[in-house]
């Protein structure tokens, strides 16, 4: 299996940017890749990285450097409905199988 | 757009059950999943298979069981429900080609009295 760390919850202003941290340890890494959940939804897929360095899509980024385990998900111009629970997964070489962080409850505030 | 269902969003089942939860999906996708989502411990694989009537085991699969006889339809199965396996229940489905994400169902909140 897999060892996959995040910050339980995170507090931040509308406007602002915000940036939340996974750290993970694998026997066999083949991607990784930041899931979105709103409460009582399912999660949806915001990015994924194979290679190191920063990967952008519109308000969100996303940053992997794989010698060090470590992965975060830059979110800009933070707007209310931003307010979700980020998912940190990490794909294992075979079977495609994911892990999951225990996610990171963002509260967006006014 | 891919279309992951579930069959029921609520359900209240007594113990010592058998639970059958549905789930399909309508992009002919080779893997799916099926996994359970508690607080504090996120979401976590029961089971998962990668072609009919293959499957295999995730992290914590005692006490379910699955079925998967078409493509488009994989199904868990609580043998005999305990309230232990009171909880969110999350199916997902993916393409068997490199890099590519799952895509989720809306989930079966299962109470098991």
């Amino acid at each position: 299996g897999q060892n996959i760390d995040q910050p339980t919850e995170m507090t931040a202003t509308e406007g602002a940017i915000v940036q939340i941290n996974c750290t993970y340890q694998t026997s066999g890494f083949n991607g990784l890749f930041w899931y979105q959940q709103h409460a009582g939804e399912a999660p949806t897929f915001l990015s994924y990285n194979v290679l190191d360095g920063l990967e952008e899509k519109g308000r969100f980024s996303s940053f992997l450097s794989r010698s060090k385990g470590y992965s975060y998900l830059l979110l800009k111009e933070l707007q209310m409905k931003d307010s979700a629970s980020y998912l940190c997964a990490v794909r294992e070489h075979n079977f495609n199988k994911f892990y999951f962080g225990s996610g990171t409850k963002l509260n967006v505030k006014p | 757009d891919v279309k992951v269902t579930q069959s029921s969003r609520y359900l209240v089942k007594r113990t010592g059950e058998k639970v059958f939860l549905e789930c399909v999906q309508d992009m002919d996708h080779e893997n799916m999943f099926w996994y359970r989502q508690d607080p504090g411990l996120g979401l976590r694989l029961i089971y998962f298979s990668y072609d009919v009537k293959m499957k295999e085991k995730g992290d914590i699969p005692e006490g379910y069981s699955v079925s998967r006889e078409k493509k488009e339809r994989f199904s868990l199965i609580l043998e005999s429900a305990s309230t232990n396996q009171t909880s969110m229940y999350l199916c997902a489905s993916s393409l068997d080609r490199w890099i590519q994400p799952q895509h989720f169902g809306d989930g079966t909140r299962l109470s098991i009295l």
